[in-house]
């Protein structure tokens, strides 16, 4: 089946450092990528939506000097979270979306990368 | 724009009973998907089914069966012979025409052994 992996898992970074988040589809070529981020207890927000070689298209309320997304190839999209802050600690997870083949309309998600900062 | 709700924050269940959790969308569109996802503790999304809503026959995957209600924008999620390994959040999610996904709020599944 379709693998998406993100990396890292974890990650602790102190406020005002950046840390970037990888998300790669591993068997797969992904036309788009979402970016979803999720409090605890709560449902999944999407921030982003990214497709390969344009610009990310954010959604309402979601800063794009903040957290910038490149989706540089057709399996890798990375999320950077620039001079963090701990408000901007979270669950953070990528789905991608297969370019192409029966899989079309289904995203495949990420294991997600939980985000601290102190 | 589209909404997905899910009203039962919490449902519990006995082990091997069924279950049975609740999902209305609102939306304008005619053809569109329908999925139910699982988040188990380790957080990862699971697709558990989807529905095509052009196809009127409920979706089935083993022991998990969909009641789609088109009409009435009901989709709910069956699940029978409940397993204590079902345990997790369950969410509902519409799929618009940009392939974003919309989410319900989500219903924790307690499995009572």
């Amino acid at each position: 089946g379709a693998v998406v992996s993100q990396h890292p898992s974890r990650v602790i970074c102190k406020s005002g450092t950046s840390v970037k988040i990888e998300c790669r589809s591993l068997d797969f070529q992904a036309t788009t990528m979402f970016w979803y981020r999720q409090f605890p207890k709560q449902s999944l927000m999407l921030m982003a939506t990214s497709n390969e070689g344009s610009k990310a298209t954010y959604e309402q309320g979601v800063e794009k000097d903040k957290f910038l997304i490149n989706h540089a190839s057709l399996t890798l999209s990375t999320l950077t979270v620039t001079s963090a802050h701990p408000e901007d600690s979270s669950f953070y997870i990528c789905s991608a979306r297969d370019r192409a083949g029966a899989g079309s309309y289904e995203q495949y998600f990420g294991p997600g990368t939980r985000l601290t900062v102190t | 724009a589209q909404t997905v709700t899910q009203s039962q924050p919490e449902m519990s269940v006995q082990e091997a009973e069924t279950v049975t959790l609740s999902c209305t969308y609102d939306t304008s569109e005619s053809d569109y998907y329908l999925f139910w996802y699982k988040q188990p503790p380790s957080r990862q999304m699971i697709l558990v089914i989807r529905q095509e809503a052009y196809k009127q026959q409920n979706a089935t995957e083993n022991r998990f069966s969909v009641n789609f209600q088109k009409a009435a924008k009901s989709f709910s999620l069956k699940i029978s012979d409940s397993q204590l390994g079902d345990a997790a959040m369950y969410f509902c999610a519409y799929r618009d025409s940009n392939y974003q996904l919309i989410w319900g709020a989500g219903t924790k599944l307690i499995i009572k052994p």
